[in-house]
């Protein structure tokens, strides 16, 4: 089935540093991606929607300077969380949307610490 | 906006039949889907449903959605162990909205 990989599982970074995750599709095409925050014991949260070759949409509230997302290929988008703090500790997951049925599927995940 | 509801927790004997009951605002949602999460993972697509469909099934998974009531419900026959985790619905439109999932517990 369609698979979602998403690198690194886990990082931990010092403050004011930035991080990058990557999320790429393996065997289909995704127009469109999808990148959610979740917090422990919490819901997932919308952090933005990206579209291949165009910028990110992303939903009120989220810094759109501090969450960079870059959509270059139709396989590939990247979060890059610039300047990190303890407070942007999260779980940050990544979704592509995809295949004739249009399913959702979601790469398995970086737990961010920020120390 | 879209609003998704879902009870935060559900405890069920194994062996019984687990029902996860979900409620949204959005008529034109075209998409509902159910994942799975355990602990420490990702999300893991369990199935989903057309907005044209009133039921689903795939195995030991049935899908029901109500469109005049916005209630779409998962049901899990014969519940095991196995199927500790928490439950989130999502709908979508233009947008895909996720509920606050469902933490269901299994009782031996």
């Amino acid at each position: 089935g369609a698979v979602v990989s998403q690198h690194p599982s886990w990082v931990i970074c010092k403050s004011g540093t930035s991080v990058k995750i990557e999320c790429r599709s393996l065997d289909f095409q995704a127009t469109t991606m999808f990148w959610y925050r979740q917090f422990p014991k919490q819901s997932l949260m919308l952090m933005a929607t990206s579209n291949e070759g165009s910028k990110a949409t992303y939903e009120q509230g989220v810094e759109k300077d501090k969450f960079l997302i870059n959509h270059a290929s139709l396989t590939l988008s990247t979060l890059t969380v610039t300047s990190a703090h303890p407070e942007d500790s999260s779980f940050y997951i990544c979704s592509a949307l995809g295949g004739v049925d249009e399913k959702l599927f979601f790469g398995s995940g970086t737990q961010l610490s920020v120390l | 906006g879209e609003d998704v509801e879902q009870s935060l927790f559900l405890s069920v004997r194994e062996g019984d039949s687990s029902v996860i009951n979900c409620t949204y605002t959005d008529s034109s949602s075209t998409y509902l889907y159910w994942y799975k999460q355990e602990p420490g993972a990702g999300l893991q697509l369990l199935t989903y449903i057309f907005s044209n469909m009133d039921m689903k099934q795939d195995q030991r998974l049935t899908v029901l959605l109500n469109k005049k009531d916005k209630h779409l419900s998962l049901r899990i026959a014969d519940t095991q162990t196995g199927d500790s985790a928490i439950y989130f619905c999502a709908v979508r439109d233009d947008k895909i909205i996720f509920g606050k999932g469902t933490r269901l517990h299994i009782l031996p």
